[in-house]
């Protein structure tokens, strides 16, 4: 089955860490994107990219930092310089040439600040 | 400044009946909106888009309408099942397909439905 997968699902972080989320996509899409929940918030860009080895800063870039070495994988790191990280974090994908915009999603990781 | 807002944080429906959930917009650039449902602890799953050429897109029981001048989508469910209960978010983008920001969408900040059996 093709589909996103996001490890881990749940992750705690101890003030003053760094912590990596991971996104692998076996769909073969071109673009791939990472977003940030919060309550009562809609989703807001992070960061995207487009093609392996390139990327843009999203919205609200400012704390995280992403690579994109393989086509099926764009990490995404939680630095410390992220001042309230707590939140539901989305990986999502695009064929680069689609007509509808329609995203896949993974299923999502809780990150949680203690 | 947020750009694509859904003023009612939660709507409640009886089974069979209409849901309509609202969503403006303050970006003329816009020019694709889409709507998604998400069920809690679950990436959203996309369910229906509308390009800004077209004032109405029908797909079985759920239908969006454009009011491009009024700056408004809404989305239509009917009849409405318990299993359509989620949050539902609307998202618009202002890139075209192949544009250097293709795929970057602005999202709501969603509503929640309960359809009530």
């Amino acid at each position: 089955d093709g589909g996103i997968t996001q490890s881990p699902k749940y992750l705690f972080r101890k003030e003053g860490q760094n912590v990596t989320l991971s996104c692998e996509q076996n769909l073969n899409h071109d673009a791939m994107y990472w977003y940030r929940q919060d309550p009562g918030q809609g989703l807001r860009l992070i960061y995207y990219s487009q093609i392996v080895n390139d990327f843009q800063k999203g919205d609200i870039a400012e704390g995280y930092s992403v690579s994109r070495e393989k086509k099926e994988s764009f990490p995404l790191t939680v630095t410390s310089a992220q001042k309230n990280p707590t939140a539901f974090y989305l990986c999502a994908t695009l064929p680069n040439w689609g007509t509808n915009y329609g995203y896949t999603f993974g299923s999502g990781t809780r990150l949680t600040v203690v | 400044d947020q750009q694509v807002k859904q003023n009612s944080p939660s709507l409640s429906v009886q089974e069979g009946r209409i849901s309509i959930l609202n969503c403006d917009y303050t970006n003329s650039m816009f020019d694709y909106f889409l709507w998604y449902k998400k069920y809690p602890a679950e990436g959203p799953t996309f369910l229906i888009s509308i390009s800004s050429i077209k004032d109405k897109n029908e797909d079985g029981r759920f239908t969006v309408f454009l009011n491009k001048s009024a700056k408004h989508l809404s989305l239509h469910i009917v009849p409405s099942q318990p299993g359509d209960s989620a949050v539902y978010f609307c998202a618009a983008s202002a890139e075209s397909i192949g544009g250097t920001s293709y795929g970057k969408l602005t999202f709501g900040q969603g509503t929640i439905l309960t359809v009530h059996p």
